[in-house]
């Protein structure tokens, strides 16, 4: 009964590659996110769906691609890793307007070697 | 820029004292505020909140404050049990905007 689920937990794969990232919410939430936990341990936001429509997009390097098939779902490809992505990726999900909280996955490390 | 900064990145407390876990933002549209805590190899995990309209939220063993003129958020952890050793991460955004802004996060560690 896993509120926002992320796979895989783990990732590790040579610069160059091309991997994704898959997340699924079941807590009928809206709005969906991908952030991103750098070496200094900050959590900075990448993206944002709204109903299955891009909302925020940060400075974010456009070998990053997310998809949202449904509002259940938010995935995350990243072309041509580099070793600079090397990070903790984390999904989360909230409900719209109001006051809601952030509902977060387990995190991907994702490691390029 | 870091709008929203947690200034010690570590604290310790003995189990059955008062963990106060601070917080500083620069941006006044902010007017929700959150408390987020996180194991390793874990998601943040959601724990309190406050709305601007507030000066204090109360649950159970954890309770927010917010001092608006300040703009300085804390956390009262009373008593500390050592499960409560994690990080925390204060969190905001305005309403109508859908971006969370974290803070740096403090390890708290509770000794036994």
């Amino acid at each position: 009964d896993t509120a926002v689920s992320q796979t895989p937990k783990y990732l590790v794969t040579q610069m160059g590659n091309d991997k994704s990232i898959k997340c699924e919410q079941n807590l009928g939430h809206d709005t969906m996110y991908w952030y991103k936990q750098d070496s200094k341990k900050f959590l900075k936001i990448m993206f944002s769906y709204n109903n299955k429509e891009l909302i925020i997009n940060e400075t974010v390097p456009n070998r990053f691609s997310p998809k949202s098939p449904d509002k259940a779902h938010l995935n995350l490809h990243i072309n041509s890793l580099e070793l600079g992505d090397s990070a903790v990726y984390f999904c989360a999900s909230s409900l719209t307007g109001g006051d809601s909280p952030l509902h977060f996955g387990n995190g991907t490390r994702l490691t390029v070697t | 820029d870091q709008q929203v900064k947690q200034n010690s990145p570590s604290l310790s407390v003995q189990e059955g004292r008062i963990s106060i876990l601070n917080c500083d933002y620069t941006n006044s549209m902010f007017d929700y505020f959150l408390w987020y805590k996180k194991y390793p190899a874990e998601g943040p995990t959601f724990l309190i909140s406050i709305s601007s309209i507030k000066d204090k939220n109360e649950d159970g063993r954890f309770t927010v404050f917010l001092n608006k003129s300040a703009k300085h958020l804390s956390l009262h952890i009373v008593p500390s049990q050592p499960g409560d050793s994690a990080v925390y991460f204060c969190a905001t955004h305005s309403s109508g905007t859908y971006k969370y802004i974290f803070g740096t996060g403090t390890r708290l560690k509770v000794l036994a």
